[in-house]
């Protein structure tokens, strides 16, 4: 069965310093990959997706960035974190193949700027 | 931007009782999907109902959708105290090969007492 990783589940970080949350999926092969940040009381807000290493889409200008090395692992980075990053951020993926497939998501981290 | 509304924000029922759920949404879809979400988790996949399909069930889950008026409603019946959480609508539009990226809204809190 498919599996997804996500870590760390909490982090405090100062302003100014670099970020690097890691994600991984087992099981499964060629998956879309999404970034997704959620503030408080929100709905989640889609910063990247991938549909393969390498291939990297952006859905809003942001301080953030995402790299997708292989093919079941999604890094999210910045090189200089500010306070409008603080938030919740989930990983998920789905299948690469066909239309109309649910999302998979991990289990977040929680991110606080200091 | 938010595409799915959910309505109400927040909803408080008793153990045994239903819950319903509304999402409106704007653009035309592929599918439309219902997410929960249990406080500081990550959102567990409940059931997708494609654009021609105009209802589905799940165990106690029973999802409408109306493309004509762009709504959809999650129904859960005989609701017990584990149902409490956020639920989530999502929509695909497909849009420009957006590869099943979804839109959510900002989910309804729904607090079951036993």
């Amino acid at each position: 069965s498919q599996t997804i990783h996500q870590w760390p589940a909490t982090l405090v970080q100062p302003v100014g310093s670099p970020l690097s949350l890691e994600c991984t999926v087992e099981g499964t092969s060629n998956p879309n990959l999404y970034w997704y940040r959620q503030a408080a009381g929100r709905g989640l807000q889609l910063l990247f997706y991938s549909v393969g290493i390498g291939q990297i889409s952006s859905e809003v200008p942001q301080n953030l960035s995402a790299s997708r090395p292989q093919d079941r692992q999604f890094i999210l980075s910045s090189k200089k974190l500010l306070l409008s990053d603080s938030g919740f951020y989930l990983c998920a993926w789905a299948p690469g193949e066909g239309r109309n497939q649910p999302q998979h998501f991990g289990d977040g981290t929680r991110l606080s700027i200091l | 931007s938010q595409q799915g509304e959910e309505d109400p924000q927040a909803l408080s029922i008793q153990e045994g009782e239903n819950a319903t759920m509304n999402c409106s949404y704007k653009t035309s879809i592929n599918n439309l999907q219902w997410y929960r979400q249990n406080s500081g988790r990550g959102l567990v996949h409940l059931i997708l109902i494609r654009s021609n399909e105009r209802e589905k069930h799940s165990g106690r889950l029973r999802v409408t959708l109306d493309t004509s008026k762009k709504s959809s409603s999650l129904l859960i019946t005989a609701s017990r105290a584990a149902d409490t959480a956020s639920y989530f609508c999502a929509t695909d539009s497909g849009y420009g090969g957006s590869q099943g990226n979804l839109i959510f809204g900002k989910g309804t809190k729904l607090s079951v007492k036993p």
